[in-house]
């Protein structure tokens, strides 16, 4: 079955770059989608379709993906954007969500 | 303004039947394209998806769980009902309604709900 892995954790200095990534085979050809979850609240989309975003969602949240992984990347990280981030895809019929990473700001 | 609502018991108690109802506003059911999807997060732990319902009755299930789920709407009703059988204490979670449109993501959530399973 297909299988979708974040790193645990990620850590980053506000206003340094912080990129997120999600492994699964071939997953370039698979559609990616984004999630930010902060503690004790419902997740919220960031990035859609691979790297597009929702409306309200800052320029800061960007996405890419090919081959065998998919990247989030946050720029110019705030503290505000301290969460668990999803990664997520549609494959043979179902959701599959990342096992989710903590973003930890410095 | 979409927004969706999960509600049902708090506390269910080991081998009982969980019924949750999502109700949502902001888009219909029966609009083409939209879905709602069922979502539970145990305590500290990732996301896992249950179940989605589509506009046209189409119905998928987790592989892992399907023996134990089913999912219904009531369009008039703007309403969304997911039951879980045979509870057992590792299905303790939150439970999420979201919901999606053509593209295979969920854009709305609801504020989830704590269920409790324990003697």
């Amino acid at each position: 079955s297909y299988v979708l892995t974040q790193p645990p954790s990620v850590s980053v200095a506000p206003g340094q770059t912080a990129r997120i990534t999600c492994g699964g085979n071939n997953i370039g050809t698979k559609s990616v989608h984004w999630y930010q979850q902060k503690p004790g609240q419902a997740p919220v989309l960031v990035v859609y379709d691979d790297s597009d975003r929702p409306s309200g969602i800052p320029e800061r949240f960007s996405g890419s993906n090919s081959g065998n992984t998919a990247t989030l990347t946050i720029s110019w990280v705030e503290a505000g954007d301290e969460a668990d981030y999803y990664c997520q895809v549609w494959d043979s019929s179902r959701y599959l969500f990342g096992g989710g990473t903590k973003l930890t700001v410095l | 303004q979409v927004t969706l609502k999960e509600s049902g018991p708090a506390l269910v108690k080991p081998t009982q039947t969980l019924t949750l109802t999502c109700t949502f506003s902001g888009f219909s059911l029966s609009t083409s394209g939209m879905r709602v999807t069922w979502i539970r997060q145990p305590p500290g732990k990732a996301l896992e998806w249950l179940a989605r319902i589509d506009w046209d009755d189409d119905k998928f299930y987790s592989t892992s769980l399907k023996t134990r789920l089913t999912i219904s709407k009531d369009t008039s009703k703007n309403q969304v009902v997911l039951t879980m059988t045979n509870m057992d204490p590792v299905d303790t979670a939150t439970y999420y309604c979201a919901r999606g449109s053509y593209g295979d993501y969920m854009d709305y959530w609801g504020q989830g709900t704590l269920v409790t399973v324990s003697s």
